[in-house]
């Protein structure tokens, strides 16, 4: 089966940088995406790595090591309207989406 | 109007009802899915299209019966759901289905919050 593994919950505080580790089971796999969501709103796609390494655009980044089976978002410079949910997401076969991890930024 | 629409926004149904989510993509693309959305829970893909045809359905209930008349609309047709069914059903699309390579983001509408009383 496919699976994929977040924390729950981070908080973080203005200005500091925070990361969200991604760990997958899947077969057929082509990229890790990462989406992020507002309360009440709709995802919206933020990065994606097809190959091992570092990608930035921004205040964020995203990571991934294939032979790991591991990603990760860096958020750097947070502010509070970063406070979201965050999903990681394998593109497969088809798109599988992780369970999220909310985001809290504090003042 | 641009990207991904859904409609109704929101949406209360007994169990005995029959209603219809309506999903519109005015963005070209090829491939179109609906997904589930309950409260903590991951976002669970129900049904994929590309080029109008179903492609994959993920062990969904029958009472959940989707529809892609062409490829810039979907619909899903309801009927005698359960209360469990209770979430927050989005559409998204795509350029096209994934493949190696290619970093082909999805698309999401707002999500219609669906209540069955």
């Amino acid at each position: 089966g496919q699976s994929l593994e977040q924390p729950s919950e981070v908080t973080a505080v203005e200005g500091a940088i925070v990361q969200i580790n991604c760990t997958y089971q899947t077969s057929g796999f082509y990229g890790l995406s990462w989406y992020q969501q507002h309360d009440g709103g709709a995802p919206t796609f933020l990065s994606y790595n097809a190959l091992d390494g570092l990608e930035e655009t921004g205040r964020f980044s995203s990571f991934l090591s294939r032979s790991d089976s591991y990603g990760y978002l860096l958020l750097q410079e947070l502010q509070m309207k970063d406070s979201a949910s965050y999903f990681c997401a394998v593109n497969g076969q088809n798109f599988v989406f992780g369970p999220g991890t909310r985001l809290s930024v504090l003042p | 109007e641009t990207g991904v629409t859904q409609t109704p926004r929101h949406l209360v149904m007994g169990m005995t009802n029959k209603k219809s989510l309506k999903c519109e993509q005015h963005l070209g693309h090829n491939a179109m899915y609906w997904y589930k959305q309950s409260a903590k829970k991951p976002l669970e893909l129900m049904f994929v299209y590309s080029l109008e045809e179903r492609v994959e359905n993920n062990s969904v209930p029958s009472r959940f019966s989707p529809e892609c008349p062409n490829s810039s609309h979907l619909f899903l047709h309801l009927h005698t759901l359960q209360p469990e069914d209770s979430a927050l059903y989005l559409c998204a699309s795509s350029q096209d289905r994934p493949e190696w390579g290619t970093s082909y983001e999805q698309y999401f509408g707002p999500g219609t919050r669906l209540t069955v009383t």
